[in-house]
């Protein structure tokens, strides 16, 4: 079946600093891959998303470029804020099958 | 536009009790899903409707959990009887489709501690 592999965390990074979350899949067809975001006491968050190769999500200032070669969509952001603190997850879907998701990689940003 | 609901957002039981989790979606979405989110850890899916119907239940333990979506609108989720390691949050989404291209939107979830 579908699976994902994340970075393994927790990520630390100083305000404004480079974030790069790596995450690469397996799938069968041709799937959509999505990062979702979980802040603090809150539920799951679309982030944005990605439905073809070579295809670029972006939003708040993240991006993730969908890689067929590769079967990756690694999560990066130039300039990173405290409020970006929370827990990322990857997650292929492919065809008709649910959302699969990894055990996603906590980032905190300090000031 | 409203997004997807679910109450109780806490709930504490004692083992064996049972408990139910209810989830009305997002309007004119047509699948439902429900996940298990055990702390520390990514959400597992439990359960997928396509309107009222069963696509996927495979990693539903069926002695103890039960789901039904009526109508095809709203949905419960139920454990009878609970067990410790059922202390999770519950997470209900929606989408337009089940295909890869429609986004699932997320509950805000009920967290279940079995004490």
């Amino acid at each position: 079946g579908d699976s994902v592999t994340q970075m393994e965390g927790p990520v630390t990074l100083s305000e404004e600093a480079f974030l790069t979350i790596n995450c690469t899949y397996t799938a069968t067809g041709y799937p959509s891959l999505f990062w979702y975001v979980q802040y603090p006491g809150e539920g799951l968050q679309l982030l944005l998303k990605a439905t073809k190769a070579d295809d670029k999500g972006s939003n708040k200032g993240f991006e993730a470029t969908y890689r067929k070669e590769t079967t990756s969509f690694h999560l990066e952001k130039g300039s990173v804020q405290v409020s970006d603190s929370a827990v990322y997850f990857c997650a292929p879907q492919g065809g008709n099958t649910p959302l699969v998701f990894g055990k996603g990689t906590r980032l905190s940003v300090i000031a | 536009e409203a997004g997807v609901a679910q109450s109780p957002r806490y709930k504490i039981i004692e083992k064996r009790q049972s408990v139910a989790f209810w989830c009305n979606p997002i309007s004119g979405h047509a699948t439902l899903y429900w996940y298990q989110q055990i702390l520390g850890q990514g959400p597992k899916l439990l359960i997928q409707f396509q309107n009222n119907g069963v696509v996927d239940d495979s990693q539903l333990p069926k002695d103890r959990f039960s789901a039904e979506r009526l109508k095809g609108v709203d949905s419960t989720l139920k454990i009878q009887p609970a067990k410790l390691e059922d202390s999770a949050v519950y997470l209900c989404a929606s989408s337009l489709g089940g295909q890869g291209n429609f986004a699932a939107f997320f509950g805000q979830g009920t967290r279940l501690t079995v004490v």
